[in-house]
């Protein structure tokens, strides 16, 4: 079974500065998907950036990016310019191409403090 | 369009009650997640459906436990003789065709509390 580890359990920043969440991830399949969700304090699950396993290219959307790292199973999120609207629950998430069964595998999350 | 709709946005059972909890997917969409978020943990795979059909529950406890996706009408998860224990966030995510490449919308989920 797929797991997904998110180290981190709070990280802090200040506004506009550059921070970089962490996520390793096990799994035996080559073909799969990674995201990372943002979840405010409403308890949206908002999708914030996401990774094919068999580009090597790093998604980019806006001011977040990923580092993904297939051998090393490692894919962290890099915010930067933080912004006050970036504080929330990080979670790291996996599925495989099949989708469906299982569903999305979800990291415990990091909490991103932003200081003023 | 309207987003996956999920109803009530909090409950409040009495241990031994029963939990309906209710999702509408977004329009189009007919696979169906329900995910449980306990606190301070990441969301937990609970069941996926398809209309009128159950594919894969390995994610929910054997019992008291239910979902179904009916034909017409949302998808219902039910707690029956809730216990504390199922005091958490119940989310439901919606995807045109449950495949990995395309994206599952979520709702704003169920927080349910037993007392």
């Amino acid at each position: 079974a797929q797991t997904v580890t998110q180290s981190q359990p709070e990280m802090s920043v200040q506004e506009a500065e550059t921070v970089t969440l962490s996520c390793t991830y096990d799994t035996s399949e080559s073909d799969y998907y990674l995201f990372w969700y943002k979840q405010p304090p409403s308890r949206q699950m908002i999708l914030v950036i996401r990774q094919e396993a068999y580009k090597q290219q790093n998604a980019t959307e806006n001011r977040f990016s990923v580092n993904f790292q297939k051998a090393a199973k490692s894919f962290s999120l890099k915010i930067s310019d933080s912004q006050l609207g970036d504080a929330a629950m990080y979670f790291c998430a996996y599925i495989n191409w099949r989708g469906g069964a299982d569903g999305l595998t979800f990291g415990k999350g990091t909490h991103l403090i932003i200081q003023p | 369009n309207a987003g996956v709709m999920q109803n009530p946005r909090h409950l409040v059972r009495r241990r031994g009650q029963e939990a309906r909890l209710r999702c509408s997917p977004m329009k189009g969409h007919s696979h169906v997640y329900w995910y449980r978020q306990l606190p301070e943990e990441g969301l937990k795979f609970m069941v996926y459906l398809q209309k009128e059909n159950i594919i894969d529950e390995s994610g929910m406890p054997k019992e008291r436990f239910s979902a179904e996706f009916p034909k017409e009408g949302p998808s219902i998860l039910r707690i029956q003789q809730v216990v504390r224990g199922d005091s958490a966030a119940y989310f439901c995510a919606s995807s045109a065709n449950g495949q990995g490449n395309t994206e599952a919308f979520f709702g704003q989920g169920t927080r349910l509390t037993v007392v």
